[in-house]
């Protein structure tokens, strides 16, 4: 059956510091791969989408990976800042249904 | 701003009430909502893919009984979580893809935090 793992549930950098966390899956090939940004209590953000045949996709501050080969993401937070501590959460399309499928999450945060 | 508005964000009430929980897509059209639960520290489950003007799907495992969904117009979808017990308790959250496709991007609701006594 298809699986996701965020291989952190919590990670701790330094404010400045890149922040680099995994999403690694198994048993399909999604044709793409989106990354949402969860604070407490609230409901995910979309933050990107990256598609099977993109290498790597950037917006300001962040950059994502997308290796089929290893089967994994990358997410970078570069230039990291406190404002940056959430709980980020891979997705990716669900074999033969109109949905995604959510990994664990890994909860991040910035130390000043 | 906010382009999927979930209502109540919070309940509180006794074993044995229904709760309703409405989501609404404020500046598109949503042919397509889901409805996820999540428990503390988990992530999202799946539970139902609303449709307007047809039947929702349901998750293996999800009793459609006990969590109906209605998605009446192209604007709001609603789960109403029938005679409900401490075990129901979780944060509920919608979304719907702006695009009408499942596999494009979401926008999630705030969720509504249920907590039954």
């Amino acid at each position: 059956s298809q699986k996701i793992e965020q291989n952190s549930e919590a990670l701790n950098i330094q404010e400045g510091k890149t922040a680099t966390l995994t999403c690694n899956y198994t048993n399909y090939s999604p044709a793409y791969l989106q990354w949402y940004r969860q604070d407490p209590g609230r409901g995910p953000v979309f933050l990107l989408l990256i598609r099977e045949n993109e290498k790597e996709k950037r917006k300001e501050r962040l950059k994502v990976t997308f290796d089929t080969t290893l089967k994994q993401s990358l997410f970078h937070i570069t230039a990291s800042q406190p404002a940056d501590s959430a709980t980020y959460l891979c997705a990716l399309e669900r074999t033969g249904a109109n949905n995604l499928f959510f990994g664990t999450g890994t909860r991040l945060t910035v130390i000043p | 701003g906010a382009v999927v508005s979930q209502h109540p964000s919070w309940v509180i009430c006794k074993s044995g009430t229904s709760v309703k929980i409405e989501c609404r897509s404020l500046d598109f059209q949503a042919t397509t909502m889901f409805w996820y639960r999540q428990f503390p520290k988990q992530s999202l489950m799946l539970m139902a893919t609303s449709n307007e003007g047809s039947k929702a799907t349901y998750e293996q495992g999800v009793e459609k009984d006990k969590f109906l969904i209605n998605h009446a117009s192209l604007t709001l979808s609603t789960l109403t979580v029938t005679s409900a017990h401490p075990e129901d308790s979780s944060f509920y959250i919608c979304s719907a893809p702006r695009g009408g496709t499942g596999n494009q991007p979401q926008h999630f609701g705030d969720g509504t935090r249920l907590s039954i006594l």
